[in-house]
């Protein structure tokens, strides 16, 4: 079946615009996860839904980032006023059901450049 | 603040040896232990999960959790250049998943 999937694969934005970010769940997925991958660091969490549960919002590192999810599907990143340091790879992930018990699938992921 | 610790390599093994991933974690409470292997460039995929105490193997992998220490490992038997890759090791407790850094392999033939 399909994967989770992510676009655009790659953005490059000036520093100052605002960029949405998209994924594409596995279908029945509850859980879906956003991660953010700076080069040659590890994951870091920006936030998880779950089914109609209130957003793990914790990780996103500041007020400029922000995400929805709209049901058990789509759901957009959205940076505002982006900075130099937002530039990453942005990972999404889904599962079946929630973190603490079920395995991640990631996307390929969005590359981010902001000049 | 839930921690989960791995070296971060890089570890260095010979074509045909056995690789040996190690993670440790802070939190007793945690229930699901998860390793994934990221290629680089790439995004991570799903190698193993366990949730019992003791080896779970899989092909040439094996996982082996020990809650009382505290550690999961992952063993790659046979390894070859195309297991070189970063291992990262994640760690589920309640309603949180925590993810390790990563331990770099590399296979040399």
């Amino acid at each position: 079946g399909a994967g989770v999937s992510q676009s655009p694969s790659n953005k490059v934005t000036e520093k100052g615009k605002d960029v949405e970010l998209r994924c594409d769940p596995i279908s029945g997925h509850t859980a879906l996860y956003w991660y953010r991958q700076r080069l040659g660091q590890g994951l870091e969490f920006l936030i998880y839904f779950q089914g109609n549960s209130a957003p793990d919002k914790s990780g996103l590192p500041s007020d400029r980032f922000s995400a929805e999810r709209t049901g058990e599907s789509v759901s957009t990143l959205t940076i505002q006023r982006t900075q130099q340091e937002d530039s990453a790879v942005y990972l999404c992930a889904s599962s079946q059901g929630p973190r603490e018990v079920y395995e991640q699938y990631f996307g390929p992921g969005t590359r981010l450049t902001v000049t | 603040q839930k921690e989960v610790e791995q070296n971060s390599g890089p570890l260095s093994v010979p074509e045909g040896a056995i690789a040996s991933l190690n993670c440790t974690y802070s939190d007793r409470g945690s229930q699901s232990f998860f390793w994934y292997r990221q290629y680089s460039g790439k995004s991570p995929e799903l190698i193993m999960f366990i949730y019992s105490n003791g080896d779970k193997e899989d092909g040439r992998f094996t996982a082996q959790l020990n809650k009382a220490s505290q550690y999961v490992s992952l063993l790659i038997r046979d390894s070859q250049p195309s297991d070189s890759a970063t291992y990262l090791c994640a760690v589920s407790g309640y309603s949180t998943l925590t993810f390790g850094k990563g331990t770099m392999l590399l296979v040399s033939p």
